[in-house]
């Protein structure tokens, strides 16, 4: 089955400051790999995707993910942090991507501060 | 085009009243999958459903919960005689085809529900 886990329950960084959010996957099959925000009380917005093709994938609001088959990873990146990063960050894969409607297994999440 | 549009934004029940939550798919969207999430929790799937159908209901708890998505109308998911460990956030989210990975899934705002 698969399984998904984010090291870091809190990450803390200043303004400016490099941005890394760590997620690890298990999969039997090759994954698909998603990474959303969720703002307080709100839903989760969709950053970026891996399904094929390119490893390093470029999502909205300047954060990028590079996939890593050798390392089963999918560490969420931003050069420098805003304010307005401060969210919590939820990694995601499918749990079967062969079969169609199949449900999203998602991390536990991390929650990330930004200071000034 | 309104995204997935979920009612009542936040829910208060007495223990052992009926919780109804509703969630209406973006236009276009056949497929919705229900999610809870716990306090510090990532979320975990409940269900998905197409119109009048139940396709995979693996992650529902087997007794009090119920889910339906009428031909007509939004997709309801029902709790009955509500416990304390119920009070949880639950995501609707939908998609426009059986495979949700060219889109990723669309989330609603989410019901927060608190049983007091």
């Amino acid at each position: 089955a698969q399984s998904v886990t984010q090291l870091g329950s809190h990450v803390s960084v200043s303004e400016g400051a490099l941005v890394l959010l760590r997620c690890n996957y298990s999969s039997s099959v090759p994954p698909y790999l998603f990474w959303y925000v969720q703002y307080p009380n709100q839903g989760l917005q969709l950053l970026l995707k891996y399904t094929t093709g390119a490893t390093l994938v470029k999502g909205i609001n300047g954060f990028e993910a590079e996939f890593k088959k050798s390392e089963t990873s999918f560490h969420l990146t931003k050069p420098s942090a805003h304010m307005s990063d401060a969210a919590e960050y939820f990694c995601a894969v499918s749990d079967d991507p062969n079969q169609a409607g199949t449900a999203l297994i998602f991390g536990k999440g991390t929650t990330l501060s930004v200071s000034s | 085009n309104a995204g997935v549009m979920q009612n009542p934004r936040h829910l208060v029940r007495r223990r052992g009243q009926e919780a109804r939550l509703r969630c209406s798919p973006m236009k276009g969207h056949s497929h919705v999958y229900w999610y809870r999430q716990l306090p510090e929790e990532g979320l975990k799937f409940m269900v998905y459903l197409q119109k009048e159908n139940i396709i995979d209901e693996s992650g529902m708890p087997k007794e009090r919960f119920s889910a339906e998505f009428p031909k007509e109308g939004p997709s309801i998911l029902r709790i009955q005689q509500v416990v304390r460990g119920d009070s949880a956030a639950y995501f609707c989210a939908s998609s426009p085809g059986s495979s949700p990975y060219g889109y990723g899934y669309t989330f609603g705002s989410g019901t927060r529900l608190t049983v007091v």
